[in-house]
Parts: C-alpha cells; sequence; structure tokens
C-alpha cells in the first residue's frame, strides 16, 4: 500500500518571497513521485516528475522539488513566487502509470 | 491539439437514475483513470486502465463502474447514484514507459455531479 501525506493544507505567503510545500509519502516499493498544479476552476497540470537519476527536479517556472529516499520526502520549493503562483498543489506517487495515490492538496495563497 | 475530454461538464441527476460520463483521449496513451475530486479529501482514483480490456479497481470503486472497449474511450458508469457520489469527476490519461512524458497523468477538465 502506499499512502501521500502533504503537511500544509494551506500556505500563505507574499509575492517575492520563497516558498516551501512538504510532501512525504509512503510505500513498499519504489514508486514515482509528482507536483501536479490546479489553477482555479481548472484540471490538474503536471508540474515536475522524479522518475530516476538526479533527485533534484525543476520545472520551466521556477518551481524545483528534491526527492529524499531516507526521508520518503519530496517537497517542493520556489525561491520567489508570484502572485499567478495561487493554486492548489498537489503531491502524488505512482507504482506506474496506472494506481497512483494523491495527497490531500495545499492551498498556496500569494498575497501583495 | 493533444487533449482528454470528458462530458458532460456538468450533470444534475436524482438518485438512481443510471449515468454515464464519457471520457476520450487523443494522445494514443495506454492508460487511463477516473479519479474523484471532494473537498479536503484531494483526488481518489475510483479505477484505472492499462490498455484495451484491462481494468483494475482504485481505492474507492463502489458504486461505479468502467470498461474499456477502445484505447481512445474510457467512461465512468453510475448504475445507481447516490448523494455521496456528488463530487468532481476527472479523467486521465497517460502514456506508458518508453517516452519523455512517461506515466505523466493529462487530466480532462473535469465533470461536476450532483445527486438529489
Amino acid at each position: 500500500a502506499q499512502s501521500v501525506t502533504q503537511l500544509d493544507s494551506q500556505v500563505p505567503v507574499f509575492e517575492e518571497a520563497p516558498v516551501e510545500l512538504r510532501c512525504n509519502y509512503s510505500s513498499s516499493v519504489s514508486v514515482y513521485l509528482f507536483w501536479y498544479v490546479q489553477y482555479p476552476n481548472q484540471g490538474l497540470q503536471l508540474l515536475l516528475k522524479y522518475l530516476s537519476g538526479s533527485t533534484l527536479v525543476k520545472s520551466i517556472n521556477g518551481f524545483e522539488a528534491e526527492f529524499n529516499k531516507s526521508q520518503t520526502s519530496f517537497h517542493l520549493r520556489k525561491p520567489s513566487v508570484h502572485i499567478s503562483d495561487t493554486a492548489e498543489y498537489f503531491c502524488a506517487v505512482s507504482l506506474n502509470a496506472g494506481k497512483s495515490t494523491f495527497g490531500d492538496g495545499t492551498t498556496l495563497t500569494v498575497k501583495p | 491539439e493533444a487533449q482528454v475530454t470528458q462530458n458532460p461538464r456538468y450533470l444534475i441527476t436524482v438518485t438512481g437514475k443510471k449515468l454515464t460520463v464519457t471520457c476520450s483521449q487523443n494522445m494514443n496513451h495506454e492508460y487511463m483513470s477516473w479519479y474523484r475530486q471532494d473537498p479536503g479529501l484531494g483526488l481518489r482514483q475510483i479505477y484505472y486502465s492499462m490498455n484495451v480490456e484491462a481494468t483494475d479497481k482504485g481505492d474507492v470503486p463502489e458504486g461505479y463502474k468502467v470498461s474499456r472497449k477502445e484505447k481512445r474511450n474510457f467512461p465512468l458508469i453510475l448504475e445507481s447514484p447516490s448523494p455521496n457520489q456528488t463530487s468532481l469527476y476527472f479523467c486521465a490519461s497517460s502514456p506508458s514507459r518508453g517516452t519523455q512524458s512517461s506515466y505523466e497523468q493529462y487530466f480532462g477538465p473535469g465533470t461536476r455531479l450532483t445527486v438529489t
């Protein structure tokens, strides 16, 4: 069985401040790790993923996440957030492209 | 344009009246999934399919049926809907390994279902 815990349900930050959204997972086997973002009234879209190789993965819009196997974590970070980053963020794990487990989500609110 | 489409986008129905939500993808993906999203509960997987005629239960399959007769389509069937199935439903598709986008899920726009 696999599970995902997003440690913060809501994260308010001011514009241009750094942010970290925390994600811990549990699995008895190796899994693939993902962060998805959902903007208001939209579907989810992939932000970044870890399948293998370098444990630090980056997105095109400045987010990065680091896979930490010993701590079973995959925290998402951005050094300077923008108003447009306001959204709900979901951490997810998958054994393959089929069975997937999502966290409960973290609402990031960026204030001016 | 590569996309996952769902129909209808909004549906209000009554308890016990059978309904089908359609999902179609044009990316030739092997995997497809259905999720429901409820406030504070994130996304929970209902069913997934590995390919045509191959489906398996997710975490919350009770009260739902699926079929995968064609690679591009993966309908979700509620044979006797109940109010606790009121939710926002998402369909997603994903390529298998061997491509740059391996295991990424591409989501549809969602179907908001209300059962009274």
